[in-house]
């Protein structure tokens, strides 16, 4: 499986404010996934990142809250903007086993980054 | 409408206790695939197995087994003589092949192992 990192970890930010979180994949993938895991609950998906296009999001998630930049096939960042207390959650990337990403791959996560907006 | 059920919210056994999760779903696909992953407190999402509809025959992994039935739409999780480093919340996830790479999650089974 491919080896994911994401930075930071873990942050404290003020509300109004926005964080960039980055996603590096050790190979090359089609597609990257993010999530959000709020507090106790379980995995949303956010949006998928395709390099070259677009990404495309899930119903109750925008591009202006939640921009994606996908510039390269190792590599993607989600921005949480202008956030609030309600946005201190679990964020996670994802990309499939084979890189290709179908129906029938197995997603593998990165660590996730914790935020707590005050 | 895709969805999938863990009843179960928290479970609490002692060590070397067997301990069946629960995961019901839901889908009007015939070609589908589940997955059971393992959250633990460092929060970090780890894979465990992945079953394609077309595949009922049970899997065991080392302490780890999953019981898959489509006639009553459950996967089943059960861990053998648990181990302290089986606390973790463990998740039950679905995608359908009409609905590519969509993984829906169940809320999750956190599971206490206490020594």
């Amino acid at each position: 499986s491919a080896v994911i990192s994401q930075k930071p970890s873990r942050d404290i930010c003020q509300r109004g404010t926005s964080l960039t979180i980055q996603c590096q994949v050790d190979s090359q993938v089609t597609m990257m996934f993010w999530y959000r895991q709020q507090p106790g609950q379980s995995l949303t998906l956010i949006a998928t990142a395709n390099q070259g296009s677009e990404a495309t999001y899930e119903s109750g998630f925008v591009i202006d809250k939640f921009p994606i930049s996908r510039p390269n096939l190792t590599f993607s960042t989600l921005t949480v903007s202008n956030m609030s207390p309600e946005d201190s959650s679990i964020y996670l990337c994802s990309v499939g086993a084979s890189g290709r990403v179908s129906s029938t791959d197995t997603q593998y996560f990165g660590p996730g980054t914790r935020l707590t907006v005050l | 409408a895709q969805k999938v059920t863990q009843a179960q919210t928290e479970i609490s056994v002692v060590e070397k206790e067997d301990v069946t999760l629960d995961c019901v779903y839901e889908t009007r696909d015939t070609t589908y695939y589940l997955f059971w992953y393992k959250q633990p407190p460092s929060g970090e999402l780890v894979f465990l197995i992945r079953r394609n509809s077309f595949d009922e025959q049970n899997e065991i992994s080392g302490r780890y087994s999953w019981n898959f039935q489509k006639s009553t739409s459950s996967f089943n999780f059960t861990i053998t003589a648990s181990q302290v480093v089986d606390s973790a919340v463990y998740f039950c996830a679905l995608s359908e092949a009409q609905d590519t790479d969509k993984l829906i999650f169940g809320t999750g089974t956190r599971l206490q192992v206490f020594p």
